[in-house]
């Protein structure tokens, strides 16, 4: 039973303009939430964080906003560029509560191309 | 550079061989973690470790083994590979278990 889901397999953008993820999780205990950008032949980066006490977190051309309401949280890339084509994952923990302190639930991914 | 290392790169195994990935971390984190990849499954965990001397089961643990006798270094071994465990396999460390993680290059796997 998948805890966190990408529903969007993949995504198609052209440069320049927004590129909106979507992640959707079940678990309640869940109160950090991350996202990880793949390319291919190398390990996920770290991109964002977000943690249950904020509604929006943003770092440059990245935002993270999460809807604690609706078990939802969406990853907002403006403007997007060519160079974020890759795999995006979303994962989720619980830090301080439940019996798995800090293990990473991971959405399957979202392929996102930028083309120009 | 600081950062996770795994080796090899790339094996193809026969099945029924037996297997050790290796991880190596310089970074100092308490906590390290075996995650595969799978086309359409993202990334599972398989075992984990918060600290040097102990260790955990993930999501997928069945077939394979871990050790933790240092803070640097958690291999993950395959004792009798199926072909079922043709996958990338992903080391992760994170400073203690509630701190983003930092993935290492990955090591593709085919058994045969």
């Amino acid at each position: 039973d998948q805890q966190v889901k990408q529903n969007s397999p993949s995504l198609s953008v052209q440069e320049g303009r927004i590129s909106i993820l979507n992640c959707d999780y079940t678990n309640s205990m869940f109160d950090y939430f991350l996202w990880y950008k793949k390319y291919p032949a190398e390990g996920p980066t770290f991109l964002i964080s977000i943690s249950s006490i904020k509604d929006k977190n943003e770092d440059g051309r990245f935002t993270v906003f999460l809807n604690k309401s609706a078990k939802h949280l969406s990853l907002h890339i403006v403007p997007s560029q060519p160079g974020d084509s890759a795999v995006y994952f979303c994962a989720a923990s619980a830090r301080w509560r439940g019996s798995t302190l800090g293990r990473l639930y991971f959405g399957r991914g979202t392929q996102l191309t930028v083309w120009p | 550079i600081a950062g996770i290392t795994q080796a090899p790169t790339s094996q193809i195994l026969a099945a029924g061989r037996r297997m050790t990935l290796r991880c190596t971390q310089d970074m100092r984190h308490n906590a390290m973690y075996w995650y595969r990849q799978d086309l359409g499954l993202g990334l599972r965990l398989i075992h984990y470790s918060n600290t040097a001397g102990t260790t955990g089961k993930g999501e997928v643990p069945d077939g394979y083994s871990v050790s933790r006798a240092n803070t640097d270094d958690f291999p993950l071994t395959l004792a009798s590979a199926v072909p079922s465990q043709t996958s990338v396999y992903f080391c992760a460390s994170s400073a203690d278990s509630y701190n983003e993680q930092f993935f290492g290059p990955g090591t593709r796997l085919t058994v045969l």
